[in-house]
């Protein structure tokens, strides 16, 4: 069984258009993180959840807006896409139970986003 | 800038060789972590260090951490085909810090 899994894999949009990203995880973790990997290979925190609240928000701008229906799941939408949000965006969960990232963390297989 | 500096940006070796990679960050730490990332993946989590552990092994893998130089080292020996990958350290403050990772190549 896949422990953390994101759908979709490729997405490829315009401009302009709004999109979501959609995570789950099957590890029972408390915490959750999206991260964006650019073109050069560097990945970068964007914003992690602990139990359903928000805990770190990396200077992202608020186009991007993640929701946590449940511990399990936490999805990212992105509205009015820009060409430089083009990158590879990964989930990934850990079993930390206060608001610092510490223990190991579990990836997705990542989304790849590309704005035309 | 980017916290996590790793060193070399590349390496390339052949089977049976070791590989070296080096990584530096800026902030206190809890631990040090290293993942591997192979092409069009996700990262795999490889081995993680406590800041008051100067050495780890595991399998092939052996693990250094510095922490008056604020630095860690990846070793792999006897590399293998398998092993070409990315590899980067995560300094983990509050939050993981990424390095920019070191792209392996092994030779057959």
């Amino acid at each position: 069984d896949t422990a953390v899994s994101q759908t979709p894999k490729y997405l490829v949009t315009q401009m302009g258009n709004d999109k979501s990203i959609k995570c789950e995880q099957n590890l029972g973790h408390d915490t959750m993180y999206w991260y964006k990997q650019d073109s050069k290979k560097f990945l970068k925190i964007m914003f992690s959840y602990n139990n359903k609240e928000l805990i770190i928000n990396e200077t992202v701008p608020n186009r991007f807006s993640p929701k946590s229906p449940d511990k399990a799941h936490l999805n990212l939408h992105i509205n009015s896409l820009e060409l430089g949000d083009s990158a590879v965006y990964f989930c990934a969960s850990s079993q930390d139970r206060a608001s610092g990232g510490t223990d190991t963390q579990y990836f997705g297989p990542g989304t790849r986003l590309t704005v035309l | 800038s980017q916290q996590g500096e790793e060193d070399p940006q590349a390496l390339s070796i052949q089977e049976g060789e070791n590989a070296t990679m080096n990584c530096s960050y800026k902030t206190s730490i809890n631990n040090l972590q290293w993942y591997r990332q192979n092409s069009g993946r996700g990262l795999v989590h490889l081995i993680l260090i406590r800041s008051n552990e100067r050495e780890k092994h595991s399998g092939r893998l052996r693990v250094t951490l510095d922490t008056s130089k604020k630095s860690s080292s990846l070793l792999i020996t006897a590399s293998r085909a398998a092993d070409t990958a990315s590899y980067f350290c995560a300094a983990a403050g509050n939050k993981l810090t990424f390095g920019g990772g070191t792209r392996v190549l092994v030779k057959p």
